[in-house]
């Protein structure tokens, strides 16, 4: 299985500051990777997939880079609401895998 | 809107056996593949099962084969999980979720129901 390593584990900003998280695949994983937000009493938001293709309802201040085994989610101008759990998967093979989780918390 | 709503976690002890189901609207059930993940307290998410569309295929994760089996019945929009041998380590909250036409991630996630395993 692809394992994927998640950097860093928690992270505190403040709101209007950027930040990034990043995934590392232990191989390959081409540009098949998703990013998803975990809320307390929300479900679970898909925010990007295929490494830097922004769903449907994701805002723009929300980026995806990278390919390989090395991918970034950048969030800029950073909102209250952006505050929680992110997690990354790989989906280029089965089964898919996911990061440990980087949790985004208010400085 | 896409709804996915989970029922039917709850205490159950070491070796028994549970079934939980979801309940899907807002989309036609029958065109996707649906998924289980769940997540132990304090964990990250991990895939559990996936069945394709019409139920003919299905993929477990390498702990829960031979024990879990995942289902649907596309007429009521529903998609099961039965889980027999429980053992503590199934302990989690489990997702239903939506895969995003033929590929392995998830655009509609349920809130989740939480099974704990324990005597």
């Amino acid at each position: 299985d692809v394992q994927m390593t998640q950097s860093p584990s928690n992270l505190a900003a403040s709101p209007g500051e950027s930040v990034s998280i990043n995934c590392k695949a232990s191989k390959s994983i081409s540009k098949y990777l998703a990013w998803y937000q975990q809320k307390p009493g929300k479900a679970n938001k898909l925010l990007i997939y295929s490494g830097s293709t922004l769903q449907s309802g994701t805002p723009s201040r929300f980026s995806g880079s990278g390919s390989g085994t090395d991918f970034t989610l950048t969030i800029r101008n950073l909102e209250p609401e952006d505050f929680g759990l992110y997690y990354c998967q790989q989906h280029n093979e089965y089964p898919p895998t996911f990061g440990a989780g980087t949790k985004l918390e208010l400085k | 809107e896409v709804q996915l709503v989970e029922s039917g976690g709850g205490l159950v002890q070491p070796g028994r056996s549970l079934k939980f189901s979801c309940a899907a609207s807002g989309f036609t059930f029958s065109d996707y593949a649906m998924a289980w993940v769940r997540q132990a307290p304090k964990k990250g998410l991990e895939w559990v099962a996936t069945i394709i569309y019409d139920g003919s295929s299905t993929y477990y994760r390498d702990s829960v084969k031979g024990r879990f089996t995942i289902s649907r019945d596309n007429a009521k929009s529903t998609l099961y999980l039965q889980m027999d041998s429980l053992r503590s380590e199934d302990t989690a909250t489990y997702y239903c979720a939506r895969h995003t036409g033929g590929y392995w991630y998830f655009d509609f996630w349920g809130p989740g129901t939480m099974v704990t395993v324990s005597s």
